[in-house]
């Protein structure tokens, strides 16, 4: 079943605290993102990738850290810098650079205690 | 860099009735516009697009129209059904660049 996964569903940070979301693909995609979506504010970029081994800041990169050293993942860290990580946080992919269609991850909701 | 605008933020219609959603770009390098739906609790998914050489598309009971000229493009939804109630986003793309994103519309199909 091919597709973008994203886990956990649902997770909890400490104040202070690091933590890594995870996404996957098994589409053969050549660029990955991640966004933030808050009420009112849409989706908004945080960090991107078009190739293994590299990647750029979106519009909101501050306080999030990614990797990309496999082609099918694509895993965000939530610093303890960023101010306000409490959001709901979606990965896509894309074929390629050629502005094709996302295909987004069913997301998670990380929720700062 | 892209400024994407999205009006608007909610819409009620009856059944059977259109929805229009609109949105502006600034960007007059931009040529990607797709426009997503999510659903409650559910992951966006594409449900049309348009690229900038061409002025409109259909697909069913949605088509986009894009005027190229005064930067905006447009969702139609005609004889909406309960199950068009969703929150909608448009979105503007350069080649090789990342996607912008309008800050969504609620539509809701009252039945």
């Amino acid at each position: 079943d091919g597709g973008i996964t994203q886990s956990p569903k649902y997770l909890f940070r400490k104040e202070g605290q690091n933590v890594t979301l995870s996404c996957e693909q098994n589409l053969n995609h050549d660029a990955m993102y991640w966004y933030r979506q808050d009420p009112g504010q849409g989706l908004r970029l945080i960090y991107y990738s078009q190739i293994v081994n590299d990647f750029q800041k979106g519009d909101i990169a501050e306080g999030y850290s990614v990797s990309r050293e496999k082609k099918e993942s694509f895993p965000l860290t939530v610093t303890s810098a960023q101010k306000n990580p409490t959001a709901f946080y979606l990965c896509a992919s894309t074929r390629d650079r050629m502005n094709t269609e996302a295909f987004f991850g069913q997301g998670t909701r990380l929720t700062v205690v | 860099g892209e400024n994407v605008e999205q009006h608007p933020s909610t819409l009620s219609v009856q059944e059977g009735d259109s929805a229009v959603i609109k949105c502006t770009y600034s960007d007059s390098a931009s040529n990607y516009f797709p426009w997503y739906k999510q659903e409650l609790g559910k992951r966006p998914q594409l449900i049309i697009d348009i690229r900038s050489n061409v002025g409109e598309k259909k697909d069913q009971r949605i088509a986009v129209t894009l005027n190229k000229t005064a930067k905006h493009f447009s969702l139609h939804i005609t004889e909406t059904q309960p199950e068009d109630s969703a929150v909608y986003f448009c979105a503007a793309s350069m080649f090789g660049n990342q996607f912008y994103f309008g800050t969504g519309t609620s539509l809701t199909v009252i039945p």
